[in-house]
């Protein structure tokens, strides 16, 4: 089973920010918690991951509580190019990763 | 730089046939693994391999069987084809980095399998 918990499905207006929470509240000290995203039937691509200190890259920014049981993706400004599955995953060293069910993201114009 | 490429993109079995989804990957990666996404829900592990001539089972092996001889490559067989096994199957790999693993997974576009 996933390790994480994600809510089925968001709406969100073009141009505002997207922001996809995710709850891991079973991660261990080792484990990289990751955001993938899944346009329409294509394989999925990946965005950003981090261990404990918040990340941002060219796609998303990634906040994780102090505590680690939590993190939110953040898409700053959302396209319409930005309607996706997006999949929050807990994993470290050499265990595949398991994917749950993921967000719905719709970007509304 | 193809990345992970899979073939074939489409494909329609009859019950009990065999069949090799074939993926390839030109990475240079150590780990490659087998997801099937079926209609509405996420991906489900099937196979993995963390290298060449090591294999491991996933959540859903029964009904598959892989081998990894090279690198490059990570057939996925189906044994004996059942309609349970219509599916979208993706093959992914990464660069290992043990307990301080941060390589993401480079996923190919999909195999459409339906089984009648």
């Amino acid at each position: 089973d996933a390790k994480t918990t994600q809510p089925p499905s968001m709406d969100c207006a073009e141009g505002r920010a997207a922001n996809l929470p995710c709850n891991h509240s079973t991660i261990s000290g080792n484990e990289y918690v990751y955001w993938y995203r899944q346009i329409h039937s294509q394989g999925p691509q990946y965005i950003i991951h981090g261990l404990k200190n918040n990340e941002t890259n060219e796609m998303a920014s990634l906040i994780i509580t102090e505590d680690r049981k939590s993190s939110t993706l953040i898409l700053p400004h959302a396209t319409l190019r930005d309607t996706a599955v997006y999949y929050c995953i807990v994993g470290s060293g050499n265990t595949p990763l398991v994917f749950g069910k993921g967000t719905r993201l719709s970007v509304i114009a | 730089n193809a990345g992970v490429t899979q073939t074939p993109k489409f494909q329609v079995l009859k019950t009990g046939q065999s069949m090799t989804l074939q993926c390839a990957q030109d990475m240079n990666h150590e780990y490659m693994s087998w997801y099937r996404q079926d209609p509405g829900m996420g991906l489900r592990l099937i196979h993995y391999s963390v290298g060449a001539g090591i294999t491991d089972q996933g959540e859903v092996p029964n009904g598959y069987n892989v081998s990894r001889s090279t690198t490059e490559d990570f057939p996925l067989r189906l044994l004996s084809a059942a309609p349970s096994q219509t599916s979208v199957y993706f093959c992914a790999s990464s660069y290992l980095g043990g307990l301080s693993y941060n390589s993401p997974l480079h996923f190919g576009n999909g195999t459409r399998l339906t089984v009648t």
